[in-house]
């Protein structure tokens, strides 16, 4: 069966400092990839996704990027962060063009 | 465009009602329709699914939602609520383009009382 990691659980960072949240996916192979935000009180808003290696698609500009260097890896990367990137980062894999499924999140505070 | 709409932030029933929590789409295709839960610090787990398939769609813990074409309606249903179905529940759809994404509603908190 297929399961989806991230970490660390939960992160506190000052303003300021760099980013690295990293999404790892067992049990399948080419899925397609998502970074999601939850800010507090909010639905959830599509950060980026990857069909592929190296394939990266932006949805909302920002001070975030993404990298999927192996085919079942995804790492959310900034290199200062704001205050505004607080949230709870969800990733999430699919393998059809039907549901998804989300890994446990990062709650990310900044500081 | 697609979009979804939530039409109760909050909901509270007694343990041992019905629940529904209710949801309108608008999509220009033929779309696909879910339902997510999450609890408080979690990830988001996959309750029922629908792919134009059987209208009526049966998923976990006893919830069920039916696609009405017709009212842009898939409401989600359970006839007896428990304590653990206390969370927040996305109403989703889905573009089926090049990788699927999905466009949340809002949310729908339920409280479950005694």
């Amino acid at each position: 069966s297929q399961t989806i990691h991230q970490w660390p659980a939960t992160l506190v960072q000052p303003v300021g400092s760099p980013l690295s949240l990293e999404c790892t996916v067992e049990g399948t192979s080419n899925p397609n990839l998502y970074w999601y935000r939850q800010a507090a009180g909010r639905g959830l808003q599509l950060l980026f996704y990857s069909v592929g290696i190296g394939q990266i698609s932006s949805e909302v500009p920002q001070n975030l990027s993404a990298s999927r260097p192996q085919d079942r890896q995804f790492i959310l990367s900034s290199k200062k962060l704001l205050l505004s990137d607080s949230g709870f980062y969800l990733c999430a894999w699919s393998e059809t063009f039907y549901e998804q499924y989300f890994g446990p999140g990062t709650r990310l505070t900044v500081t | 465009a697609q979009s979804v709409t939530q039409l109760d932030s909050h909901v509270s029933v007694s343990e041992g009602t019905p629940v529904l929590l209710r949801c309108n789409y608008s999509s220009s295709y033929s779309p696909s329709l879910f339902w997510y839960v999450q609890h408080p610090n979690k990830g988001l787990q996959l309750l029922l699914k629908y792919t134009s398939a059987a209208t009526l769609v049966k998923g976990i813990n006893g919830f069920e939602a039916e696609f009405k074409k017709s009212e842009t309606s898939f409401h989600l249903t359970k006839p007896s609520a428990h304590m653990s179905d206390a969370a927040e529940y996305f109403c989703v759809v889905s573009d089926t383009g090049t990788a699927s994404k999905l466009t949340f509603g809002t949310g729908t908190r339920l409280q479950v009382t005694l």
